[in-house]
């Protein structure tokens, strides 16, 4: 079965640090999104992007969040300089549809700011 | 403003015995409604939606849910739990035209004892 695969797993950095994750979404998804849960909290929505272009984006992403596609099959959430709250797990999620339809969610990546 | 609420944080259940799982939503306008499940060490996957039709829907691994457009609920149901459901379960709405924004609540962890 088709899978969202995030890279790290797990890392861990220091604050003020750039951090990119990164995410390999199902080959044939058109629509691909960022969620982040921290410790004890509700999954909330990041940002969605379709067409090389986000299309909505929560305010939680700020100027400190980018995402990109840099080729065929990556798509990677970047904070520039993180602070202690970053700390949470973030989760990849594609799908063949806009949002109305299934996401399909990876493992998540779990980022320690310290 | 756009919420969801699950009513319990965590449910303990002997196998056999039945599932309810509360869940309740603000949201102005059409909805879509959702129910995800992240099994331990997984990811979160879908079990089943609602977009439209008839309100009681059926999901994988006998789960159904039934929207209460005048209660604003989303309730989950199975009719027998089986020790492999242990889970945490979330409740997700999003609005028609949505690009993804998929807002969840907090979760209800779900533990059946063999």
């Amino acid at each position: 079965e088709p899978e969202v695969t995030q890279t790290p797993s797990h890392q861990v950095t220091q604050m003020g640090q750039e951090v990119i994750l990164r995410c390999v979404p199902i080959s044939n998804h058109l629509y691909f999104y960022w969620y982040r849960q921290i410790l004890g909290q509700k999954v909330e929505f990041l940002v969605s992007f379709y067409n090389n272009e986000i299309s909505e984006k929560s305010e939680i992403f700020d100027d400190q969040f980018s995402v990109e596609r840099p080729d065929g099959s990556n798509f990677t959430l970047k904070i520039r300089s993180t602070k202690l709250e970053d700390s949470a797990m973030y989760f990849c999620a594609s799908s063949v549809d806009r949002g109305a339809g299934e996401l399909f969610f990876g493992e998540g990546s779990r980022l320690t700011v310290l | 403003a756009q919420s969801v609420s699950q009513h319990n944080h965590h449910v303990i259940l002997s196998e056999a015995a039945s599932l309810e799982l509360g869940c309740n939503y603000s949201y102005g306008g059409t909805v879509n409604l959702f129910w995800y499940v992240q099994y331990p060490g997984q990811h979160l996957q879908l079990l089943l939606k609602y977009f439209s039709g008839d309100p009681l829907v059926k999901g994988i691994k006998g789960f159904e849910a039934e929207f209460i457009k005048s209660k604003f609920s989303f309730n989950l149901r199975k009719p027998s739990v089986q020790w492999s459901d242990t889970a945490e379960y979330f409740c997700a709405v999003t609005g028609r035209g949505s690009q993804g924004n998929l807002i969840f609540g907090k979760g209800t962890k779900l533990s059946v004892k063999p």
